[in-house]
């Protein structure tokens, strides 16, 4: 299967600051997506970009399929961002076998 | 219904028990995925259905675990013979399944944590 690499492993930030996720991945995809899973161990779905940029308030994404790699960008960090972000990457006919990388552990301290 | 929904959220066996989760995904999904999340670890793939097909397999660990959807609606997770190793969050998801941008995008119920004694 398809590795998946995700970097900083922890992250510790300040409340206000800005951070970016690394998604590294071994092979050509067909689709990529960004989950946010909060303390409470719901996932939560945040972009679903196999290439291009989207922004969605203080987060946006960018996906560049050609060189095999995902960022995530956060920006004025809260409270609640806090938790764990997942990379997932899917291959086949409809991108249907995702593969997860082990997360970014995010902590934002008031 | 409006998400995901899986039960029991938490689920105590002692080693040798059987047990079933139960994933009751979003009206209308044809795509069904279970995946095993062990502690500090991301998910692992375990298995998709397509409505009540199961197309892939491959990342249920033994033949102790089988799952089925048969009417492509609800599907259940069954894992025999229960082993301290099985022990983890259970975390279904559902998309629409379709071709086509966006199709694909996976909504994920709350879990299932397993703890076998």
């Amino acid at each position: 299967g398809i590795q998946v690499e995700q970097s900083p492993p922890d992250l510790i930030l300040q409340e206000g600051a800005n951070s970016t996720l690394r998604c590294n991945f071994s092979d050509s995809v067909n689709n990529l997506q960004w989950f946010h899973q909060n303390p409470w161990g719901q996932l939560i779905n945040l972009f679903y970009i196999p290439s291009g940029t989207k922004q969605n308030g203080r987060l946006s994404a960018t996906t560049v399929a050609t060189e095999r790699y995902s960022l995530l960008y956060i920006s004025s960090s809260q409270t609640t961002d806090s938790g764990v972000y997942f990379c997932a990457v899917g291959e086949g006919v409809a991108g249907n076998q995702f593969y997860f990388g082990t997360g970014t552990s995010l902590t934002v301290i008031p | 219904g409006a998400g995901v929904s899986q039960s029991p959220r938490y689920k105590v066996a002692k080693r040798g028990q059987d047990v079933a989760l139960r994933c009751d995904p979003i009206s209308g999904h044809v795509s069904l995925f279970w995946y095993q999340q062990a502690l500090g670890q991301g998910p692992e793939f375990l298995t998709y259905f397509q409505n009540e097909a199961q197309l892939d397999k491959s990342g249920l660990p033994s033949d102790r675990f089988f799952a089925e959807r048969p009417e492509g609606s609800v599907s259940t997770l069954k894992i025999q013979r229960t082993q301290q190793e099985d022990s983890a969050v259970y975390l279904c998801a559902s998309s629409l399944g379709a071709r086509g941008s966006g199709a694909n995008v996976l909504t994920f119920g709350a879990g299932s944590r397993l703890t076998v004694l």
